[in-house]
C-alpha cells in the first residue's frame, strides 16, 4: 500500500514569510500527486496537482509545487504568504488504475498578520 | 458552481445504534468515494463506486458499514451498529471518472456516545 508523510504537522508564520511543505510518498510505480487546502469552515479543494511533464506546477493563489522523482518528495511552496492562508493542507498520492487517492495527515497552516 | 450534497451536517449517535449518511454527487460524476476522516488525521477512503458498482471496498469495515448507489446518482452510508471509535468526519467525493479531479462536499461530522 502506499503511505503519505506530512512532516510538519503544524506551522506558524507572519505575513510575507516564505513557505515550504514537506510531502515525502512511498511507491515505486508511476503517481499522480495532489495537494488539497480546508479552509476554516469550507470543503476540501484542489490546490494543484501534477499527472505529468514539468515537475513544477502551479496552482491557485500563488502555490506551486516541485515534483523530484528520485526523492520521492512533492513539496508545496509560497514566496510570501498571506493571513488568508491559514488552513490546512493534505498532500494525496494516487499510484492505482483506480483513481484511489492516500492522503497525509496533513499540515495546519497559521498565518499571523 | 455545482457542488456535492452531503447531510446531515453533524451527528450525534449513541453506541449500538444505526446511522446513515446521504451524499448527492455533482451532476454526471460517473464515480463517488466516501472517505471517512479521524481528528488529526488525513481522509482514508472507505468505498469507491463507479456508477452503481462497487469498485473498492477493501478499507470498508464490512461487519458494520454498508454503502449503496443503486441508481448510480446519490448514494448512502450506513454503520451498524455504531461504535465509539466511529466517531469522524465522513465525507464524499466524487469525480468525472477515475483518476479525475475529485471534488468534496461538506462532510458529516459523526460523534458516538
Amino acid at each position: 500500500a502506499q503511505s503519505v508523510s506530512q512532516h510538519n504537522h503544524h506551522v506558524i508564520l507572519s505575513e510575507a514569510a516564505s513557505l515550504e511543505l514537506g510531502c515525502n510518498y512511498s511507491y515505486g510505480g508511476t503517481v499522480n500527486l495532489f495537494w488539497y487546502v480546508q479552509y476554516p469552515g469550507q470543503h476540501l479543494q484542489l490546490l494543484l496537482k501534477y499527472f505529468s511533464g514539468d515537475p513544477l506546477v502551479k496552482g491557485i493563489k500563488g502555490f506551486e509545487a516541485e515534483f523530484i522523482k528520485s526523492k520521492f518528495s512533492f513539496n508545496l511552496r509560497k514566496p510570501s504568504v498571506q493571513w488568508s492562508d491559514t488552513a490546512e493542507y493534505f498532500c494525496a498520492v494516487d499510484g492505482s488504475t483506480l483513481g484511489r487517492l492516500y492522503f497525509g495527515r496533513g499540515t495546519q497552516l497559521t498565518v499571523w498578520p | 458552481e455545482a457542488e456535492v450534497a452531503q447531510s446531515p451536517r453533524y451527528k450525534i449517535t449513541e453506541k449500538s445504534q444505526a446511522v446513515a449518511f446521504w451524499c448527492d454527487p455533482i451532476s454526471g460524476h460517473a464515480t463517488l468515494y466516501w472517505y471517512r476522516q479521524i481528528l488529526g488525521q488525513g481522509p482514508e477512503l472507505l468505498v469507491q463506486f463507479q456508477d452503481e458498482s462497487v469498485v473498492d471496498d477493501s478499507q470498508l469495515p464490512k461487519d458494520r458499514f454498508s454503502a449503496e448507489r443503486l441508481k448510480g446518482v446519490d448514494s448512502t452510508l450506513k454503520i451498524q451498529p455504531a461504535e465509539l471509535g466511529d466517531s469522524a468526519m465522513y465525507l464524499c467525493a466524487s469525480s468525472l471518472g477515475t483518476g479525475a479531479e475529485q471534488f468534496f462536499g461538506p462532510g458529516t461530522r459523526l460523534t458516538v456516545l
